[in-house]
């Protein structure tokens, strides 16, 4: 079994629908972010978690809030779900403590706004 | 802030060399690190450099240069299935130590 599992893995929505995707991981990290990919953009950050009940924004946080309630998950919602939101997103979890502090993705969530 | 630059696309043979230079801009450092992307799938950790000189790791070599704020990832003995994006990310110093990413490097390797 993967260690940052994502769910949904697919989702198709319409525009205005409220969405949420959610991470878990079994890696007992304390750190936990949420990037989204864009072709030709790379991976930017949405939201950050140092902790439970910790959050940060990240680059593009903008249409998104997140949620982080227990250490092993941290969903990412999108309130009002919009086109420009069509993206891949992928969870991802670090230990400073641990080897370079490198980050752990998801399998990550393919999301189409229509 | 920071600002990262890689080159988009490459192109190499199987068996040859490739170099992916990855140039860097930030007010602190905290390591640079690869990441290797196949299409459709999560980024996996390559290489971790936070100090001048080159690691190596099996076919895979990464080096850095602070003082020039650049890197490069080189893949020795190209196969078929390195076909993948390369992501070179820098993590700064002096608060969240939050890796940003560069836009990525599409290596293709030809028969």
């Amino acid at each position: 079994d993967a260690d940052v599992t994502q769910t949904p893995r697919n989702r198709i929505t319409k525009t205005g629908k409220r969405i949420m995707l959610e991470c878990s991981q079994t890696k007992g990290h304390d750190r936990m972010y949420w990037y989204r990919q864009d072709p030709g953009l790379g991976l930017r950050l949405i939201y950050y978690s140092f902790d439970v009940k910790d959050i940060n924004k990240g680059e593009i946080s903008d249409g998104y809030s997140v949620s982080r309630q227990a250490q092993a998950k941290f969903s990412l919602s999108l309130e009002s779900a919009i086109p420009n939101q069509t993206a891949l997103y992928f969870c991802a979890t670090s230990d400073l403590g641990q080897g370079a502090g490198e980050l752990f993705f998801g399998e990550g969530s393919r999301l189409t706004v229509l | 802030g920071q600002n990262i630059d890689q080159p988009t696309e490459m192109t190499a043979t199987e068996g040859a060399i490739v170099q992916i230079n990855c140039t860097y801009q930030t007010s602190g450092f905290n390591g640079l690190f690869w990441y290797q992307q196949h299409a459709g799938e999560a980024p996996t950790f390559l290489s971790y450099n936070v100090l001048d000189g080159l690691e190596e790791k099996g076919r895979f070599s990464s080096f850095l240069s602070r003082s020039k704020g650049y890197s490069y990832l080189l893949l020795k003995e190209l196969q078929m299935k390195d076909s993948a994006s390369y992501l070179c990310a820098v993590r700064a110093s002096g608060g969240s130590y939050i890796p940003t990413f560069g836009r990525g490097t599409s290596l293709i390797v030809h028969p």
